[in-house]
C-alpha cells in the first residue's frame, strides 16, 4: 500500500564502494525526484525525471547516476562513495510538473559512509 | 536560495491553534505558496498550497495577505503529532521545490 517506497532504509558502507538505492511509486505519477538531506537538515533536490526523461540535474558529482527504467521507478546509483555522501536520501513523486503538483515523499534511506 | 523567511522555532499548547508565519516579500505573480512538514525521521509531507485566496483542507488553513508578501499556516487544534519542521516554499510553474530551514513547531501538553 505504500505510495513511494525506498529500499534499503539504512545503508552502511565503506568509502570507495558502489551502492544503489531503489525507489518505486505506485501512484501512477509521471515525475520522480531524488532529494538529499544532509546533517544540517537542509533538503536539496538532486535529480528529477519526467516519464523516464531527466529534467533536473543539479550540481551533483557525476559519481551519482540516476536510472529510470520506467516511470514508476527511479533508482540512484553512487560510485566511489565518499564520507561526505553520508546523508538521508529521499525519493519523491508528483502527478505532473507544474505549479499544482504535490510531491509525495518516501520515508528515506539513511546512508552512512565509514 | 529559499525565497521565504520563517521563524526558527515556535511552541504551541496542545489543543490550541498553531499559527506559523512566513514572509515572502519578493514573491512574483506566478508563484504559489506551498507548505510541507517533516515529522522526525520521516519524509516531507504536503500540507496545503495557494496563490491568492485563502485555502482550507482537512489538515490546515492557509491565509495569504492581500499583497501576497506573507502568509500564515493555521493548524486549528494542534496535537502532539503535529510536532515537526514546517516548510513554507514559493514556487512557479515548472520550477523545482526548494526547501529552506523551516520552522520547528513543538506542540506541548
Amino acid at each position: 500500500d505504500t505510495a513511494v517506497s525506498q529500499t534499503p532504509k539504512y545503508l552502511v558502507t565503506q568509502m570507495g564502494n558502489d551502492k544503489s538505492i531503489k525507489c518505486e511509486q505506485n501512484l501512477g505519477h509521471d515525475t520522480m525526484y531524488w532529494y538529499k538531506q544532509d546533517s544540517k537538515k537542509f533538503l536539496k533536490i538532486m535529480f528529477s525525471y519526467n516519464n523516464k526523461e531527466l529534467i533536473i540535474n543539479e550540481t551533483v558529482p557525476n559519481r551519482f547516476s540516476p536510472k529510470s527504467p520506467d516511470k514508476a521507478h527511479l533508482n540512484l546509483h553512487i560510485n566511489s562513495l565518499e564520507l561526505g555522501d553520508s546523508a538521508v536520501y529521499f525519493c519523491a513523486s508528483s502527478p505532473r510538473q507544474g505549479s499544482r503538483e504535490k510531491l509525495f515523499f518516501g520515508s528515506g534511506t539513511q546512508l552512512s559512509v565509514l | 536560495d529559499a525565497k521565504t523567511t520563517q521563524p526558527p522555532s515556535m511552541d504551541c499548547a496542545e489543543g490550541r491553534a498553531a499559527n506559523l508565519p512566513c514572509n515572502h516579500s519578493t514573491i512574483s505573480g506566478n508563484e504559489y505558496v506551498y507548505w510541507y512538514r517533516q515529522i522526525h525521521s520521516q519524509g516531507p509531507q504536503y500540507i496545503i498550497h495557494g496563490l491568492k485566496n485563502n485555502e482550507t483542507n482537512e489538515m490546515a488553513s492557509l491565509i495569504i495577505t492581500e499583497d501576497r508578501k506573507s502568509s500564515t499556516l493555521i493548524l486549528p487544534h494542534a496535537t502532539l503529532r503535529d510536532t515537526a519542521v514546517y516548510y513554507c516554499i514559493v514556487k512557479e510553474y515548472g520550477n523545482k521545490l526548494v526547501f529552506g530551514a523551516g520552522t520547528i513547531l513543538r506542540v506541548k501538553s
